[in-house]
């Protein structure tokens, strides 16, 4: 177990529809990172909050948000879904400072009909 | 044991027999790596990290080299059990956030 908890484990739903995926980091991590992992293009960056602020950005969609709250859960937001968008969406934090390994999720799988 | 020169996508291992996964990484600049295993329906999970001022690490039954002149990593498992078989993600940083995952290597050891 990571301690990283993420919910729901599945979601199934419709095009052109909107989803709110959660993530719950390790006790004391302050940085949160989500990936999207799909079959033909493996497991990709998408964005990373510290502390409640946007940090880096990745190869996130427009239709794509996320926020991380104070009491450091975070949200990825997909809106306006399409076919493509299946995938697995993994959530991980790490501790603070340098050279910190990130810890999975065991992510939620998206599938849209 | 059983190597890989370059990065196959599978890797057959009689149990008990050594392993040895190899990755390509792209960065020349990446200065921290990470070796993760993902089994079916989780999530990947840690299992050896080093930086780039080091050239080979061990941990519990596994060891990483790194090779920073021709970009490669290697996983080395010792004594493979059938609780290895998963697939293994190498993983590269800069400047300490998002992680490049490589393309996965699907480890089956045999009985």
């Amino acid at each position: 177990d990571s301690g990283v908890t993420q919910t729901p484990k599945h979601l199934i739903t419709a095009t052109g529809q909107r989803v709110t995926l959660r993530c719950s980091p390790r006790s004391g991590d302050l940085s949160v990172y989500w990936y999207q992992q799909s079959l033909d293009q493996g497991l990709q960056f998408l964005i990373q909050y510290y502390n409640g602020e946007e940090r880096a950005k990745g190869n996130i969609l427009e239709r794509f948000s996320a926020q991380q709250f104070p009491d450091l859960h975070s949200e990825l937001n997909l809106s306006s879904l399409e076919l493509g968008d299946s995938a697995l969406y993994f959530c991980a934090s790490s501790a603070q400072g340098a050279y910190q390994p990130q810890h999975f999720g065991d992510g939620t799988r998206l599938s849209i009909l | 044991g059983e190597s890989v020169g370059l990065h196959l996508p599978t890797l057959s291992v009689q149990e008990g027999d050594n392993s040895i996964i190899n990755c390509a990484y792209s960065n020349s600049a990446s200065d921290y790596f990470i070796w993760y295993k993902q089994e079916s329906g989780k999530g990947p999970q840690f299992i050896i990290d080093i930086r780039s001022n080091m050239d080979k690490r061990q941990g519990q039954r596994v060891t990483v080299l790194l090779n920073k002149t021709v970009k490669h990593l290697s996983l080395q498992i010792a004594a493979t059990q059938p609780g290895d078989s998963a697939v293994y993600f190498c993983a590269e940083s800069y400047n300490d956030y998002k992680l490049s995952f490589g393309a996965g290597t699907t480890v089956t050891v045999r009985a």
